[in-house]
Order: C-alpha cells, then structure tokens, then sequence
C-alpha cells in the first residue's frame, strides 16, 4: 500500500526565514509521480509541482524550491524568504498508476500547517 | 477559464438524512474524482468517473455513491447520514486525454457538510 509521511504537523516561522517542509513516502511501484498542493483558507487545493519517478532533478520555480530523492523516498519542499501569503496547510501526494500510465488517485499526507508571521 | 465548481458550498443536515453534493469540472476535463477531508484522516478517496463510468473507488461503505453526467458534471451522494460524515468534500477534474495523460488533479473550492 502506498503511504505519504508528513511529520511535521505544524510549522510556525518568522517572515523572510527559509523553511522546508518534509514528505516521505512509500510505494512498490516503480512508475509513480509526486506532488505538493497548498490549501489556503478558501479550501481549494492549490497544485505546486508534479514529477515523475524517473526525474531526480531538483526544481526551482521562483521562491519555492523541490528536493526529490529516490535513494530516501523523500521529496522536500523549501520556502525561500517566506512571506505571510506563505501561509497555508501544504500537501504531499503520491499517485498510484493504473495500467496504460494514466493517473488514478493521490494519496495525500497528513498536511504541514505553516504560519508566517509578519 | 473557469475553475471547478462546486455547490454548495456549505449545508447542515441530521444523522439519518441523505445529501447530493454537485462538481462541474473545468471545461473540457472529462476525469472527475471525489475526496473527503477530515481532520482525523486528512484526505481520502471516494471516486473517481471518466465518461459517464466509475473507474475506481475507495474504501467507503456503500451509503457513498456518485455518477457523472454527459456532460462530465458529477454528483455524489451519501444516503444515512452519520456524524462522522461532517467534512469537506472536494471534487477535482483532470485533463485526462485517454491513457497517457498523468495530470494534476484541479480542485474546486469544496463542500463542507456538518451532520448534526
């Protein structure tokens, strides 16, 4: 079964402050894709980043900077010079292939509440 | 482009009841999956239709159930509503091109119910 870790439940930090926010996994496949949401107060889940098993590349995209690696089933997400629009629950998910490569579901985990004060 | 709608947006019903929770998805998405967020078991699977048909289901009694329409708007439904039910429903559609397509899901706004 597949299984997403985020340990930490909640991350509170001061405004400008780099913070990374971690997310295990475990899966037995060998195709799968990983991916962080950001849910706001409105509810609605947020897509970050999507990548694919066979993609260790770390990516940046602006302030947000991802960190996969298979060799730990970890796929870390960092904040850098966080602001107060930074403030969220933040979501690993891992999705699980059906046949033909086509995605089927996330499993999600538990969520990383991060405050940023001003 | 609009995003995923979801109505509505927030209801109160009884233990005993039943309620119908509708998602349109963006246009032209023809995957729509349900998920229910509570904060005991965070995110969870309902359901997941592609034209008109459930392809796959989590693990939930039978009192949960959907469907999706021609036009790929969905709806669920939970019949005997329980206490326990009380969450945010979410639905999210995926440009889901038959097969090969690996996209992310986009999430609507979601529907929180309270069993009273």
């Amino acid at each position: 079964a597949q299984k997403v870790t985020q340990a930490q439940t909640e991350i509170s930090v001061v405004e400008k402050e780099d913070v990374t926010l971690d997310c295990v996994y475990e899966t037995r496949d060998t195709t799968y894709y990983l991916f962080w949401y950001k849910q706001p107060p409105s509810g609605e889940l947020v897509f970050l980043i999507r990548r694919n098993s066979f993609d260790e590349q770390n990516e940046i995209s602006g302030r947000y900077s991802w960190n996969f690696q298979k060799s730990t089933s970890s796929f870390n997400f960092t904040i850098t010079a966080s602001q107060v629009v930074d403030s969220a629950v933040y979501f690993c998910a891992l999705s699980e292939l059906r046949s033909g490569g086509s995605n089927y579901k996330l499993t999600f985990g538990k969520g990383t509440l991060l405050t940023v004060n001003p | 482009k609009a995003g995923v709608t979801q109505t509505p947006r927030y209801l109160i019903k009884t233990r005993g009841q039943q309620v119908t929770l509708s998602c349109s998805p963006i246009s032209g998405h023809r995957s729509v999956s349900w998920y229910q967020q509570t904060p005991g078991q965070g995110l969870q699977f309902l359901f997941e239709y592609f034209s008109e048909t459930q392809r796959n289901k989590g693990n939930f009694p039978g009192r949960f159930s959907g469907r999706q329409f021609s036009n790929s708007r969905s709806e669920m439904n939970v019949s005997t509503l329980e206490l326990g039910d009380s969450a945010l429903y979410l639905c999210a559609s995926s440009p889901e091109t038959g097969g090969t397509n690996t996209g992310e899901l986009f999430f609507g706004e979601g529907s929180r119910l309270t069993v009273l």
